[in-house]
């Protein structure tokens, strides 16, 4: 049957190569961003997070640059490595004025690990 | 590592049945929070609940969605009466403050 859905962004990296996944988000008032990464038929797993205060943090091969001025914000993989093959989603943590946030997911980017 | 878990991980159900998903959020976490994701698109939340009530919900999340904590574990969402158009990933999700969420697995339902 024919499929519906978005088409994702696809970007397809050789083994050991540094990975990029770009995204931008859409309000100027979010304070903290996540990116995930969900694999096929799983939910999301955490990988980093960054708040507005801040334009860079490093995690294990992994590095997320904030640009508050464009409302940009990157994924940095380094040494990507098979394992790593998944869609990549960032999150920003609208506030609202409640008790709890909510995330706003962006549309995701699917990353293929090439051996 | 702890994890939120949930229950099915698969249902199937008629158009019109009321349909009961199942999550189990980290026991330490007081925020919880339900998404689905639509076949081929993108995470979309439904609603937040703390302190026993609701705290924000979604246009998705209309008077045939209601959550539930029925007891110090558990964490529901009930469909009353399935569209095709449910059909989704629903995800469960839990934080211990109002940053990071952590997601379950998912169950997938299937409405024929």
């Amino acid at each position: 049957g024919e499929s519906v859905g978005l088409h994702l962004p696809t970007l397809s990296v050789q083994e050991g190569d540094n990975s990029i996944i770009n995204c931008a988000y859409s309000n100027s008032a979010s304070d903290y961003f996540i990116w995930y990464k969900q694999e096929s038929g799983k939910g999301p797993q955490f990988i980093i997070d960054i708040r507005s205060n801040m334009d860079k943090r490093q995690g294990q091969r992994v590095t997320v640059l904030l640009n508050k001025t464009v409302k940009h914000l990157s994924l940095q993989i380094a040494a990507t490595q098979p394992g790593d093959s998944a869609v990549y989603f960032c999150a920003e943590n609208s506030p609202y004025g409640g008790a709890t946030n909510k995330l706003i997911f962006g549309t995701g980017t699917l990353l293929a690990v090439q051996p | 590592e702890p994890e939120v878990t949930q229950t099915p991980s698969h249902q199937v159900t008629q158009m019109g049945q009321e349909v009961i998903l199942r999550c189990v959020p980290i026991s330490n976490h007081l925020y919880f929070y339900w998404y689905r994701q639509i076949l081929g698109q993108k995470v979309e939340f439904l609603v937040s609940f703390y302190n026993n009530e609701i705290s924000e919900k979604s246009e998705i999340f209309d008077d045939q969605f209601s959550v539930e904590r029925p007891d110090g574990s558990n964490f529901t969402l009930k469909i009353r009466s399935t569209k095709l158009e449910d059909s989704a990933m629903y995800f469960c999700a839990s934080s211990v403050n109002t940053d990071t969420q952590y997601f379950g697995p998912g169950t997938r339902l299937t409405v024929l």
